[in-house]
């Protein structure tokens, strides 16, 4: 089975504090996402990537960064961690369209 | 972009019943829509996917229906078990794309 393993489960940063997400896939996936999923907002892609190095915005990038150094990696960054960064964070890997979540990052900024 | 509408946001059915949820999607380009499933503490799982070329597909209780014209498709599921109990999402994209767009979700609960 392919597995999608998020470093964190639960994570409570301070405001300002540099964050890292990490997310690690083992199926040699080209496609990594990362999505916030917020109650009555869904899944809102935050920024994705298709190949080692390479990284597209989302539809809600402000304030996070990403880095993918490795193909089996992909970093979330939030330089600047802030309150309404509060969410649960969920990352996926695909070899096209069929995704593999994580089990979510729930990070809480206070 | 495109644009995932996904209703009810929430649904209760009795155990045994159907659950119905439907999403529209707004760009005609889209041609492939997957449905996932999240338990609580769990990330999504694909259920059941659906490409342009066909208007229904089943697998043993979830079905899911498209309606290319109006821009619509379903997820059905009968006989519903408390463990169909979940989060359900919609999606749509290219085939060719690399992200989809999810609708909000709607919230499930079968009760006994």
């Amino acid at each position: 089975d392919v597995k999608v393993t998020q470093s964190s489960r639960y994570l409570v940063k301070r405001t300002g504090e540099k964050v890292f997400l990490e997310c690690v896939q083992d199926m040699d996936h080209e496609n990594m996402f990362w999505y916030r999923q917020d109650p009555g907002l869904g899944l809102r892609l935050i920024y994705f990537s298709y190949d080692v190095k390479m990284k597209e915005k989302g539809d809600i990038p402000e304030g996070y960064s990403v880095s993918r150094e490795k193909k089996e990696r992909f970093s979330l960054i939030l330089e600047s961690a802030s309150t309404n960064q509060t969410s649960m964070y969920l990352c996926a890997s695909s070899p096209g369209l069929f995704y593999t979540f994580g089990s979510g990052t729930r990070l809480t900024v206070v | 972009g495109e644009n995932v509408e996904q209703h009810p946001s929430t649904l209760s059915v009795q155990e045994g019943d159907s659950a119905v949820i439907k999403c529209t999607y707004s760009d005609s380009a889209s041609n492939y829509f997957p449905w996932y499933k999240q338990e609580l503490g769990k990330g999504p799982q694909l259920i059941i996917d659906i490409r342009s070329n066909v208007g229904e597909k089943k697998d043993q209780r979830i079905a899911v229906t498209l309606n290319k014209t109006a821009k619509h498709f379903s997820l059905h599921i009968t006989e519903t078990q408390p463990e169909d109990s979940a989060v359900y999402f919609c999606a749509a994209s290219e085939d060719s794309g690399y992200a989809l767009n999810f609708g909000k979700g709607t919230s499930l609960l079968v009760t006994p």
